[in-house]
């Protein structure tokens, strides 16, 4: 157990709808990582927060958007669901979110888009 | 963009020390090379991670081209519980790059 947690662990939905996932992270941790998995791309980057700020941007599309609480909590919102939206999605955290910062992953929120 | 190529995959016998390659030809002075791995069903966890000099922990060793063109993670014994998907990870400030992953296969 990463001490990250997520929910739902399942969601399915239908295309054009929007969903919000939500996580958790480990005590003491300030900064939250979001991440998708799919078959065809494999592991992508989408954003990291840190205390409550944008830090980094990567692969997110225009229809996600996630933030950071201050109770540290992050969402990640998908709208206008599409087919190609279903994939495993992964949030990590990490102290300080610096370049050699260890990530620790939660177990995932597996999105399937009917 | 930097990018990273690993094997598909790779098998070793149980006990057995496994090198696992990473190409990353376009990597940038400030990344980090880090590694993590994911066991079935489970989310990514770290595994060792280094800049420019060799690295070692409790669970493996990072050997680092000296012109950081690519890497290698090195599992010294082989255990059936080491099977699992090795990610090669470039990382700086404002990126995080995954390679497509290696899926270890651990014979007993």
């Amino acid at each position: 157990d990463s001490g990250v947690t997520q929910t739902p662990k399942h969601l399915i939905t239908a295309t054009g709808q929007r969903v919000t996932l939500r996580c958790s992270p480990r005590s003491g941790d300030l900064s939250v990582y979001w991440y998708q998995q799919s078959l065809d791309q494999g592991l992508q980057f989408l954003i990291q927060y840190y205390n409550g700020e944008e830090r980094a941007k990567g692969n997110i599309l225009e229809r996600f958007s996630a933030q950071q609480f201050p109770d540290l909590h992050s969402e990640l919102n998908l709208s206008s669901l599409e087919l190609g939206d279903s994939a495993l999605y992964f949030c990590a955290s990490s102290v300080t979110g610096g370049r050699t910062d260890t990530q620790y992953f939660g177990p995932g929120t597996r999105l399937t888009v009917l | 963009d930097a990018k990273t190529t690993q094997p598909n995959s790779m098998e070793s016998n149980e006990e057995e020390p496994v090198h696992l390659p990473c190409n990353h030809s376009t990597i940038s002075g400030t990344d980090y090379i880090h590694w993590y791995r994911q066991l079935p069903s489970q989310g990514p966890e770290y595994v060792i991670h280094g800049l420019t000099s060799n690295v070692n922990n409790r669970m493996a060793s990072l050997a680092i081209a000296e012109d950081r063109k690519s890497s290698t993670l090195i599992l010294h014994r082989a255990t059936l519980r080491d099977a699992a998907v090795y990610y090669c990870i470039l990382r700086d400030y404002d990126k995080v790059i995954f390679g497509p992953g290696t899926s270890l296969s651990v014979i007993p």
